[in-house]
């Protein structure tokens, strides 16, 4: 199976700032998807195959990478941004995903 | 709008069956792949389960392999997993996941199960 690893797990960020988070695979991939899920909320989808960001989704959120390495990007964190992200890959079966980033606001 | 819809969930003894059921709408269902996926109560997401279009592929995580079965009806729009010896380690909220493509891209607002005595 796929290892989708993600630092950090915890990511305290001031309120404007920028922040990102780091996925890495063990194997190539093309179909990388980032989520973001507030407390209590379904999943929702940032980005699709590793850069494409999905309707609605801010264009403070960016995302980029290739084969075993990718990045979210966000810039300007504002307080509707916290919450929990996930990378998940679907380029192999089984699907996978990384363990998660908890951002917090300082 | 697309919407997916699951239910069939519940409080159910250790060793005892569930079926789950997902419903969905505002798209050409029989097009798409889907999976179920699972979290347990404040701990990260876990792919369960899934199924290609036309039922071409069925795969399974390895915590559930054998116990679980994966099907789907086109005609009702409807995709179904069949839990059975249920473990209290299957206790979690299960989401049903559309696939486009590799990419999921919508997910129903998902169903608790609890396996407990």
């Amino acid at each position: 199976d796929v290892v989708m690893t993600q630092s950090p797990l915890s990511l305290p960020v001031t309120l404007g700032q920028s922040a990102s988070i780091s996925c890495t695979s063990s194997q190539s991939l093309v179909h990388l998807n980032w989520f973001h899920q507030r407390p209590g909320q379904t999943p929702r989808r940032l980005i699709y195959k590793v850069s494409n960001r999905d309707s609605g989704a801010p264009d403070r959120f960016t995302g980029s990478g290739s084969g075993t390495d990718f990045t979210l990007k966000i810039s300007r964190v504002e307080a509707e941004d916290v919450g929990v992200y996930y990378c998940v890959q679907g380029t192999h079966w089984p699907y996978t995903f990384g363990q998660g980033t908890k951002l917090e606001i300082k | 709008e697309v919407q997916l819809v699951e239910s069939g969930g519940g409080l159910v003894q250790p060793g005892r069956s569930l079926r789950l059921s997902c419903v969905g709408s505002g798209f050409t269902f029989h097009e798409y792949a889907f999976h179920w996926v699972r979290q347990v109560p404040g701990k990260g997401l876990e792919w369960v389960s899934g199924i290609l279009s036309n039922s071409a592929r069925i795969g399974y995580a390895d915590s559930v392999k054998g116990r679980f079965s994966l099907s789907r009806d086109d005609a009702k729009n409807s995709l179904y997993l069949q839990m059975n010896s249920l473990r209290p380690e299957d206790t979690a909220l299960y989401y049903c996941a559309k696939d486009k493509e590799g990419d999921l891209d919508s997910w129903g607002r998902g169903i608790l199960v609890t396996v407990s005595s």
